[in-house]
C-alpha cells in the first residue's frame, strides 16, 4: 500500500524557519518525480514545487523560489521541504504529492499544517 | 493568481448532469487533470490525460477538453460527490504546475 506521511509543521514567527519532511513506504520512491502542493486554510491548491526520482531536477512556485528548497533522500524514502523566510501568507496545509508522468499527483498525504504568526 | 478559471460553485439535482469548466491558455497545450476534495481530506485524483479515470472511480466522470476549455462532467451525480473540484495542468508561465481556482459542487 502506497502511503505518504508529513511531518515538522507547527507555528513559526515570521521570517522564521521550518523543515517539513514526508516519509514514503509502498513503492520505489526514487522512481518516482514528488511535489509539494499548498493549501490555505478555506482557499484552493497552491503548487509549490517539483524535484525530479534522482532529486537533480527542481521547480518551484514564484512565490516561493529563493526562500524554499525541496529535496530528497531516496535511501531514506523521504522527502523534504526546507522553508525560510516565510510569511504570513506562507500559512498553510502542505502536501507531499506522489508524480505520474509528471502531470498527474495519483497519492497524496494527509498534509502538515504551518502557522505563520506572530 | 491562478493561471487556470474555474466557476467557484455549480449545483446539481441526485442523478442528474453536471459539467464543471477550467479555462486557461495552457490548456491548448496540456491536458487537465482533475482532483475532487471534501473537507478534512486530501485531494483525489478523478481524470488525467485525454479522459482516463485511476483504479476504484466511477465511471460517471469523464473528462473532455475544446481549445483553451476543459470539463469535467458528472453523469448521474450521487450524495457523495458532492466535493471541491480542482482542474490542473503544467503552467505557461514561470510555474511548471498550476491547480485551478476550484469548483464546489453541491448535490441537491
Amino acid at each position: 500500500e502506497v502511503r505518504l506521511v508529513e511531518s515538522g509543521g507547527g507555528l513559526v514567527q515570521p521570517g522564521g524557519s521550518l523543515r517539513l519532511s514526508c516519509a514514503a513506504s509502498g513503492f520505489s520512491f526514487s522512481s518516482f518525480e514528488m511535489n509539494w502542493v499548498r493549501q490555505a486554510p478555506g482557499k484552493g491548491l497552491e503548487w509549490v514545487s517539483y524535484i525530479s526520482g534522482g532529486g537533480k531536477t527542481k521547480y518551484y512556485a514564484d512565490s516561493v523560489r529563493g526562500r524554499f528548497t525541496i529535496s530528497r533522500d531516496n535511501a531514506k524514502k523521504s522527502l523534504y521541504l526546507q522553508m525560510n523566510s516565510l510569511r504570513d501568507e506562507d500559512t498553510a496545509l502542505y502536501f507531499c504529492a506522489r508524480d505520474l508522468r509528471g502531470v498527474e499527483y495519483d497519492y497524496w498525504g494527509q498534509g502538515t499544517l504551518v502557522t505563520v504568526s506572530s | 493568481s491562478s493561471e487556470l478559471t474555474q466557476d467557484p460553485a455549480v449545483s446539481v439535482a441526485l442523478g442528474q448532469t453536471v459539467r464543471i469548466k477550467c479555462q486557461g491558455d495552457s490548456l491548448r497545450s496540456h491536458y487537465a487533470t482533475w482532483y475532487q476534495q471534501k473537507p478534512g481530506q486530501a485531494p483525489l485524483l478523478v481524470i488525467y490525460g485525454e479522459n482516463s479515470r485511476p483504479s476504484g472511480i466511477p465511471d460517471r466522470f469523464s473528462g473532455s477538453s475544446s481549445g483553451d476549455t476543459a470539463s469535467l462532467t458528472i453523469t448521474g451525480a450521487q450524495a457523495e460527490d458532492e466535493a471541491d473540484y480542482f482542474c490542473s495542468s503544467r503552467g505557461n508561465s514561470g510555474n511548471y504546475y498550476v491547480f485551478g481556482t476550484g469548483t464546489q459542487v453541491t448535490v441537491l
